[in-house]
C-alpha cells in the first residue's frame, strides 16, 4: 500500500520565518496527495491537496507541489503566523491502493511572537 | 450542513465494559474509517469502510470491531476494553479518493 515519511518536529519558529516541512511518499499508480492540519483541542482539516504530478496545492499561504520525480509534497510557507501553530499531518491516497491510509506522524509546529 | 459526527466526545470507562463509539456522515460518502491518536504514534488507522457491508482491517484492528450495516453509520466496538486503549478516536468519511473530513474526536479513557 501508500506510505509517507514526514518530517519530524517539533518545530519552533518566530513569526515571519520561512516553513518548510518535508514530506515523501512511496505509491504505486497516481496517488492524490494531501495536507492536513491540526489544531489544538480539533479534529484534523484539509489544507491542500494536488492529484497529479507538478499540480501545486494552495491555502492560507501555504504551498506544496506534487513532484514525482522525487517522490515528494513538501508544504512551505513564506511568513508563520501565530495562528499557524498546530500539528501538520501529510497522507497519500489513491492510485491502486486506496482504503488503507497510512498519515505521516505529524509535525508539530509552534510559532512564538 | 456536512459534517461527521461522533457520540461520545468523552468517556470514562472500566477494564472490560463493551462500549460503542458511533460516527455518522450526512455527505453520502462510500469511504468510512476509524483512527487513534496517541502521543508520539501520530494517526494510526483502525478500520475502514469502502461501501456498505465491506469493511477492512487498518494497521491497528486488534480489540476493535466495525459495522457498516447503513451507509451514513460506521460504529466503532471495543467488546472487551483494555487500558491500552486509552486514547483519542477520529472517524473520517469521503468519495473514494477525495477529501477526507473528520469528526471531532472522542476521547477514551479506560481504567
Amino acid at each position: 500500500g501508500n506510505s509517507v515519511t514526514q518530517m519530524e518536529g517539533p518545530v519552533t519558529l518566530s513569526e515571519e520565518a520561512f516553513l518548510t516541512i518535508n514530506c515523501t511518499y512511496t505509491a504505486t499508480g497516481y496517488p492524490s496527495l494531501f495536507w492536513y492540519v491540526q489544531y489544538p483541542g480539533e479534529g484534523l482539516q484539509l489544507l491542500l491537496k494536488a492529484t497529479k504530478a507538478d499540480d501545486k496545492g494552495s491555502n492560507k499561504g501555504f504551498e506544496a507541489t506534487y513532484r514525482k520525480e522525487t517522490t515528494s509534497f513538501h508544504l512551505e510557507k513564506g511568513s508563520v503566523q501565530v495562528s499557524d501553530s498546530a500539528v501538520y499531518f501529510c497522507l497519500t491516497a489513491g492510485g491502486t491502493s486506496y482504503g488503507k491510509l497510512t498519515f505521516g506522524q505529524g509535525t508539530i509546529l509552534t510559532v512564538h511572537p | 450542513e456536512a459534517q461527521v459526527t461522533q457520540n461520545p466526545r468523552y468517556l470514562i470507562t472500566v477494564t472490560g465494559k463493551k462500549l460503542t463509539v458511533t460516527c455518522s456522515q450526512n455527505m453520502n460518502h462510500e469511504y468510512m474509517s476509524w483512527y487513534r491518536q496517541d502521543p508520539g504514534l501520530g494517526l494510526r488507522q483502525i478500520y475502514y469502510s469502502m461501501n456498505v457491508e465491506v469493511t477492512d482491517k487498518g494497521d491497528v484492528p486488534e480489540g476493535y470491531k466495525v459495522s457498516r450495516k447503513e451507509k451514513r453509520n460506521f460504529p466503532l466496538i471495543l467488546e472487551s476494553p483494555s487500558p491500552n486503549q486509552t486514547s483519542l478516536y477520529f472517524c473520517a468519511s469521503s468519495f473514494v479518493g477525495g477529501e477526507l473530513f473528520f469528526g471531532e474526536g472522542s476521547r477514551l479513557t479506560v481504567l
